[in-house]
């Protein structure tokens, strides 16, 4: 059972473009966070965030969890070729078991 | 730290053979997860450990497949006898967990292929 689904699956846009990517899911997580990853390498933790509501920017990336803990998004300004890569957002129920979602695959062309 | 270390990086093998995955966590890290990456299912959890204490096991696929934690600085991953089917990237992870944010950093993965 996949408790975390993201939208779009696959997204091409072009260099300069914005983006939002989303995360859903029916239940409640104590935190949730983002990861990139990109060929032939783990997936890198970008953010994490636990407060229902919270909204967190990394430079061009801003990131929000929804009010009941249960969705997220990560909008990206101005998209750049080093944004190309796989997003994973991943849900933490308690405070050990990590579910990862179902993934968007980003393509940023030059 | 070197972060979390995984061997072998890529592993061909028959078959009907035994497959073993190592992984060395982050020092200090008290969880430990093993993940199955593959393109139709994404990123699986098969199993996690807790102080060296496996907690959560059903994402393991079947009884060909094992998991051991012997110590805080080292784990396996078994799979006997191994199937075609079995192919995909094996992910070991390991956090500290803190609260309510527990954040995972990844190991490179071993590409597995089995013939």
């Amino acid at each position: 059972t996949q408790l975390l689904e993201q939208s779009p699956q696959f997204l091409s846009i072009q260099e300069g473009e914005n983006l939002t990517v989303y995360c859903n899911s029916s239940s409640v997580f104590s935190s949730l966070q983002w990861y990139r990853q990109e060929p032939g390498e783990g997936p890198v933790l970008l953010v994490t965030v636990v407060t229902g509501g919270e909204v967190k920017k990394l430079k061009r990336l801003t990131f929000q969890f929804g009010d009941a803990r249960k969705d997220s998004s990560l909008h990206i300004t101005a998209a750049q070729t080093g944004d190309t890569g796989l997003y994973l957002c991943a849900g933490a129920r308690g405070y050990q078991k990590v579910t990862f979602g179902t993934g968007t695959k980003l393509q940023v062309i030059p | 730290d070197a972060g979390v270390i995984q061997s072998p990086r890529h592993e061909v093998t028959e078959m009907g053979q035994e497959v073993t995955l190592r992984c060395k966590p982050i020092s200090g890290h008290n969880s430990l997860f093993w993940y199955r990456q593959t393109m139709m299912r994404g990123l699986e959890l098969l199993i996690y450990f807790n102080n060296n204490v496996p907690i959560d096991d059903s994402g393991m696929p079947e009884d060909r497949f094992s998991a051991k934690m012997p110590n805080a600085s080292f784990s396996t991953l078994k799979i006997q006898p191994s199937e075609p089917r079995d192919s995909a990237v094996y992910f070991c992870a390991s956090s500290l967990a803190q609260g309510l944010a527990t954040e995972a950093f990844f190991g490179q993965g071993t590409r597995l292929t089995v013939v």
